[in-house]
This record gives structure tokens, C-alpha cells and sequence, in this order.
């Protein structure tokens, strides 16, 4: 089993569309989450720590479940420009960030 | 640009050669991160250092790999002896140790393509 699994999509939604993401991890012990964005043959780039209160960053609100060990990304008035990969992040108690596999958007007109 | 900077960008190689790939962090930290991203996949972890030293290394990282970060400043990634099955990108990045807290900025990559 993968430590951090993600539906891969893709998800095709029209502009101004709420969409949301899932992710579960499988070890209790992770102390950290986070999603990342990752352009086609670019770098991951942070998008935002996940909260166990739960957080918001304009558009983007994000929820962590850690009874259910499972972390949510909902894009709220979907744009052409949040096409990209989302990559649910974990860390446990040492420093390595662990990936999912990320979960492709695709927003079209 | 004051990111993370990684050279080269993109590295084409024969099977059978050694390659290395220099990572310059984000100035004032600690910390640096190397990763490997193959087609489909998240990065996964393969080592890192807090200043001049090596605190974790994945099972990822065969006796074919080394690391290093000699002055704690910028880093180089070599691979002995490549293999086709080496070709990915190659991803750094770097994070301020700061109140436990640790965010990861990632550079551009390099990729490597082993033929």
C-alpha cells in the first residue's frame, strides 16, 4: 500500500467550478501536510500547509481528518491557470516530505 | 533570482557514465533536500543534509549514488555508472529550520536521460 494515495484523475471542470481533491496516508505518526502544485515539467511549488483546525488561502481551503487520515484540497470559482498537478504531502517526524502521486486538473472554458 | 538553483537543466548521458548535478540552495538555509520524480510519480526522497551534514538517506539511494555538501552551502548529486533506469528528474530543494517548522522550496530540476 502507498503511504499517500490520490486519485490521478484527471478531473476536467469548467471555469468557475468547485473541485476537490482527496488524499489518504497510511501512517498514523505523520506530523506535517501540506499540497504542493506542479506544473508539466516543472517544480512542485507550495501551495499550502494543511491545518488540523483546517485552513483557508482565497480560493483554496484545505481539511485534515486525522482520525480518518485523510486530507482534503477544495478549489473554490475555478480558473484556466489552476490546470496543473496537486500533490498531497506528508511528513513524519523526520524531515523527508513523502509525495502522493498527484491528482491532474484539467480547467477548460 | 534568489530560489533555489539547480545545474544543469537537462543532461543527456551514456549508459555506463558518471554524472554529477550541482543544487545552490535559498541563501540563509540549513537545509538541503535532493529527490527523484519519475513520468506519472511523486518525487520521492533521497537524501538530505542540515549544514555540512548527511541526516537521512533513502534505501533509494544504491552505493552507485553519493551526495555531498562540503561547506554547507551548495551540494552535488553524482551517479556512478549510470543506468537507463536512472533517468528521472533530479530535484532539489531547500527549507529554514525555524521553531520546528521546515517548508521545502523546490528548484527547477534537472533531467537526466540516460541512453
Amino acid at each position: 500500500r502507498k503511504e499517500v494515495e490520490q486519485d490521478p484523475g484527471p478531473f476536467n471542470v469548467p471555469e468557475g467550478a468547485t473541485v476537490a481533491f482527496n488524499c489518504t496516508y497510511s501512517n498514523s505518526a505523520s506530523q506535517s501536510f501540506f499540497w504542493y502544485r506542479q506544473d508539466c515539467r516543472k517544480e512542485p511549488k507550495l501551495l499550502m500547509s494543511v491545518y488540523s483546525s483546517g485552513n483557508e488561502d482565497g480560493r483554496f481551503t484545505a481539511q485534515l481528518n486525522r482520525a480518518s487520515q485523510y486530507i482534503s484540497l477544495l478549489i473554490r470559482d475555478s480558473k484556466l491557470s489552476d490546470s496543473a498537478t496537486y500533490l498531497c504531502v506528508v511528513k513524519l517526524n523526520t524531515d523527508k516530505l513523502i509525495f502522493g502521486t498527484g491528482t491532474r486538473l484539467q480547467v477548460f472554458p | 533570482d534568489t530560489g533555489v538553483s539547480q545545474d544543469p537543466r537537462h543532461k543527456i548521458t551514456k549508459r555506463g557514465q558518471n554524472v554529477t548535478f550541482r543544487c545552490d540552495p535559498i541563501s540563509e538555509h540549513n537545509r538541503l533536500y535532493w529527490y527523484r520524480q519519475t513520468l506519472g510519480q511523486g518525487p520521492e526522497f533521497l537524501t538530505y543534509f542540515q549544514n555540512e551534514a548527511q541526516l537521512e538517506k533513502s534505501r533509494l539511494l544504491s552505493d552507485r549514488f553519493s551526495a555531498e555538501r562540503p561547506k554547507g552551502s551548495f551540494s552535488t548529486l553524482e551517479i556512478q555508472r549510470t543506468e537507463q533506469g536512472d533517468s528521472a528528474m533530479y530535484l532539489c530543494a531547500s527549507s529554514l529550520v525555524k521553531r520546528d517548522r521546515a517548508l521545502q522550496y523546490f528548484g527547477a530540476g534537472t533531467r537526466l536521460s540516460v541512453l
